[in-house]
């Protein structure tokens, strides 16, 4: 596609459950991160795929969020037991190599819910 | 802690006045700076950067400058136009040190007044 693809675009959970959100990043991208933006704040570094590198977690707020990225293109982000402070949006970005690298593009975002 | 802080919420100007935000930073390793711009239901998009060899990068109608020693960055926008109304992100990285990750300040919403 021509950009970064999110999904679902919105996701309501119950507090306890497990949830799972896509990233499909721009073809050709190396990089890979995921980030979160709780309501009134800026957005928060959770994770970094770059390649076939071990994954930068240090953003990861607790044991219950993980991330992967298959074939270094798709990435799922998972959190398990979801709480109430998990409520926020999550958003993909990628980047490519070179001297773009430090531009990343995003996706839309999940908003996700939980009650 | 952060590390990048928009002081302002909020701006509003008069359609072809210029806009300007500002953003400041306290983690000297930052070496690239970004703005964000952020429509409702939308993921940010890209607007201009600048890498901190240079104090300036010009874009169109949007400038960014940068001060080194004061650690602050602004975006002018010139003429403003209601299009531009919208959420700014003024994001920061550390990439020399091989920290591409970005640091975001909270925002200014920036409303352009017909």
């Amino acid at each position: 596609g021509a950009g970064v693809s999110q999904s679902p675009s919105n996701k309501v959970t119950e507090k306890g459950k497990d949830v799972e959100l896509r990233c499909d990043p721009i073809s050709g991208h190396t990089a890979l991160y995921w980030y979160r933006q709780s309501l009134g704040q800026g957005l928060e570094f959770l994770i970094y795929f770059q390649g076939n590198s071990a994954p930068d977690k240090s953003g990861l707020p607790s044991d219950r969020f993980s991330a992967e990225r298959t074939g270094g293109s798709v990435s799922t982000l998972t959190i398990q037991r979801t709480q109430q402070e998990d409520s926020a949006v999550y958003l993909c970005a990628s980047s490519s190599l070179g001297e773009a690298k430090n531009i990343q593009y995003f996706g839309a975002g999940t908003r996700l819910s939980v009650l | 802690d952060q590390q990048v802080k928009q002081n302002s919420p909020s701006l509003s100007v008069q359609e072809g006045r210029i806009s300007i935000l500002n953003c400041d930073y306290t983690n000297s390793m930052f070496d690239y700076f970004l703005w964000y711009k952020k429509y409702p239901a939308e993921g940010p998009t890209f607007l201009i950067s600048i890498s901190s060899i240079k104090d300036k990068n010009e874009d169109g109608r949007f400038t960014v400058f940068l001060n080194k020693s004061a650690k602050h960055l602004s975006l002018h926008i010139v003429p403003s136009q209601p299009g531009d109304s919208a959420v700014y992100f003024c994001a920061a990285s550390a990439a020399l040190a091989g920290s591409y990750q970005l640091t975001f300040g909270k925002g200014t919403k920036l409303s352009v007044i017909p």
